[in-house]
């Protein structure tokens, strides 16, 4: 139940094309939702975070999409760019519990 | 601003010794560290929360005498692999929640990869 399902495992987008990354979760306890970018060698960087009160975040080009009845939450990045190749991970964390549980990460490729 | 660094970035060691990382809040306090690990292309797996001034809490399945963790300041961590083995080789990740707030979003530093020869 403290699962956070992430796919696709790796994407390839063309630039200038939309990066979409899914995540599921079974626990309905958990309240705040962030996703993370990580390039080799370094550590998470937080990129947008949304909490389940509203449906939609955008932050630049980074917007996501949280339904909360379907218990899915995703990551859309417009315009992808060739320095958004990096990898992805969505997390989710329950009230004043501090920890993360972090999704399997997705590999996002976006050719030039 | 919400800085966290980690020192080092990278060790080489022999097997059986005994490897310290340092986990520091450049710019906030931070009552609560956690530390991670995380293997080639895999996610990033917690293995303890460490808060000031008292014992850390390890996950399930992480040896606490093997990873030892003191937070004895409210801007420093450190993760001590002792005794360490070339299976212990891995990225290690440490992470800051700000005292203010004392809830996410959680500040990640930029890991240490151990080597273990």
């Amino acid at each position: 139940q403290q699962q956070v399902k992430q796919s696709p495992q790796s994407l390839i987008v063309q630039k200038g094309g939309i990066s979409i990354i899914n995540c599921a979760y079974e626990n309905t306890a958990f309240d705040y939702f962030p996703w993370y970018q990580q390039f080799p060698g370094k550590g998470p960087a937080l990129l947008i975070a949304i909490r389940p009160d509203v449906s939609e975040k955008k932050e630049g080009r980074f917007t996501i999409s949280f339904n909360k009845s379907a218990k899915q939450f995703s990551l859309h990045i417009m315009d992808s760019q060739p320095g958004d190749s990096a990898t992805y991970f969505c997390a989710a964390s329950p009230p004043g519990f501090q920890k993360l549980v972090f999704g399997t990460g997705t590999r996002l490729l976006v050719s030039p | 601003g919400a800085v966290v660094s980690q020192h080092p970035s990278w060790v080489i060691c022999k097997s059986g010794t005994s490897v310290k990382i340092e986990c520091r809040s450049l710019d906030f306090q931070a009552t609560t560290m956690f530390w991670y690990r995380q293997f080639p292309k895999q996610s990033l797996m917690l293995m303890a929360t460490s808060n000031e001034g008292s014992k850390a809490t390890y996950e399930q399945g992480v040896e606490k005498d093997k990873f030892l963790i003191n937070h004895a300041s409210l801007t420093l961590s450190t993760l001590t692999v002792t005794s360490a083995h070339p299976e212990d080789s891995s990225f290690y990740i440490c992470s800051a929640l700000p005292r203010e707030t004392g809830n996410q979003p959680q500040h990640f530093g930029d890991g240490t990869r151990l080597s273990i020869l």
